[in-house]
């Protein structure tokens, strides 16, 4: 069964300060990975897809990563917004029936 | 193009009473997703319609749950009888075949709260 794992489960965090969102997934076979951001009272939206060849993708302050071997993705968030407090959702999509699978997503919440 | 469109927004109904939901995916996507969030399990995927067919409801809790979609414009998700337990966020995304095949991005409406007394 594809699962995702995501830690840490909650973050808090001061503005302007950085921050790693780690995910691990079993999905198998592999075709790609999503992170979603979903704010309070809306529904997720996507801010990067990883492929199996790509090990790194920027989306202004947002970086993601993806060890497709060891099945892991991360998502780094530079220089804080109060903006920023949301849900993380890791969504990896399996070569097989290409439907996604969600996490149950990190809730980061930034401070001023 | 408007998004996916849901409603109602909010919906406040007894144990036992009917509930639809009702969702308009956006133009051209030939995929739709119905999906359920609660804090306890996160986004569970309920079923969805590939082409107006639906592909896979093995997500669907029981028989008092029932979805369809009777064009590309439209679908309905149906509960019949509500219970407190179905109290929770219910979303539906649509999307479009992106190569080499399946779903590409999916895209969330802004979920209808359901809340069962």
């Amino acid at each position: 069964k594809n699962q995702v794992e995501q830690s840490p489960q909650s973050l808090i965090i001061l503005e302007g300060k950085n921050c790693t969102l780690q995910c691990n997934y079993t999905v198998s076979p592999f075709s790609n990975l999503r992170w979603y951001k979903q704010d309070t009272g809306r529904g997720p939206v996507s801010l990067t897809i990883m492929t199996f060849s790509e090990n790194t993708k920027s989306n202004g302050r947002y970086t993601a990563t993806l060890d497709a071997d060891t099945k892991q993705s991360s998502l780094h968030i530079t220089a804080s917004q109060l903006s920023d407090s949301a849900s993380y959702i890791c969504v990896p999509s399996s070569g097989g029936s290409y439907i996604p699978t969600f996490g149950r997503g990190t809730s980061l919440i930034v401070h001023p | 193009d408007a998004g996916v469109i849901q409603s109602p927004r909010h919906e406040v109904t007894e144990m036992g009473q009917e509930v639809t939901l009702r969702c308009k995916p956006i133009s051209g996507h030939d995929y739709l997703f119905w999906y359920r969030q609660t804090m306890m399990r996160g986004l569970e995927l309920l079923i969805y319609f590939n082409n107006n067919v639906p592909i896979d409801d093995s997500g669907m809790p029981e028989d008092r749950f029932s979805a369809k979609m009777p064009n590309a414009s439209f679908s309905t998700l149906k509960i019949q009888p509500s219970e407190p337990r179905d109290s929770a966020v219910y979303f539906c995304a649509s999307s479009f075949w992106d190569r080499p095949g399946g779903p590409g991005e999916l895209f969330f409406g802004e979920g209808s709260r359901l809340t069962v007394l």
